[in-house]
């Protein structure tokens, strides 16, 4: 059974500029949550889509949004670009039945 | 506002000794509580969960002991080993389907 995959890998932005991440839960899965992990901070929630739409979200400001397929594939966009923003970004996924189960996350780099 | 807790960024123990890793929270309505383990350019993995019902739950090598009273939980690690050594991450929810607040992690060294 394939993971969950998470693209790209790496990304490098610029200030002002956005990105958009991709998300691909397990097989099954109706649940994609995001998270931001930054040093010291820890793994701090962004937001959760089921079946396509937001079921909870965390305390981060507008510039964050995401999006849920009916596919359960998922993308997270960030806006004008800070450079607070560079942190390494994992997706989870899980069903009603499981934990979840995180991909190898994105590192973001915003110069 | 960081409502789980590791306040050990780091922690240090022998091969063969006992990993014990701490974790406070602040939300009574925590129900559910978890443990990730993260090895560098990898996703967390889960490790082992306890919910509110129980005050210990063992797999293998793994302990979790929860303290609701003091709203706290440890994870034991018996006998630690090198493999082990890895950033835990403890999260808590409301419940199995509610969305995981996690803590800033402790990193774990196992040295042989």
């Amino acid at each position: 059974k394939a993971g969950v995959t998470q693209t790209p890998r790496y990304l490098i932005k610029t200030r002002g500029q956005q990105v958009t991440l991709s998300c691909s839960p397990i097989s099954g899965h109706r649940s994609v949550s995001w998270y931001q992990q930054t040093p010291g901070q820890g793994l701090q929630f962004l937001f959760e889509y089921f079946s396509e739409t937001q079921r909870n979200k965390g305390n981060f400001p507008g510039r964050f949004s995401g999006r849920q397929f009916s596919n359960s594939r998922s993308e997270m966009n960030v806006s004008t670009l800070e450079l607070g923003d560079s942190a390494l970004y994992l997706c989870a996924s899980s069903s009603e039945y499981t934990e979840a189960f995180f991909g190898q996350g994105t590192r973001l780099t915003v110069v | 506002d960081q409502q789980v807790k590791q306040n050990s960024p780091s922690l240090s123990v022998q091969e063969g000794r006992i990993s014990i890793l701490n974790c406070d929270y602040t939300n009574s309505m925590f129900d559910y509580f978890l443990w990730y383990k993260k090895y560098p350019a990898e996703g967390p993995t889960f490790l082992i969960s306890i919910s509110s019902i129980k005050d210990k739950n063992e797999d293998g090598r793994f302990t979790v002991f929860l303290n609701k009273s003091a709203k706290h939980l440890s994870l034991h690690i018996v006998p630690s080993q090198p493999g082990d050594s890895a950033v835990y991450f403890c999260a808590a929810s409301a419940n199995v389907w509610d969305d995981m607040r996690f803590g800033a992690g402790t990193r774990l060294t196992v040295k042989p």
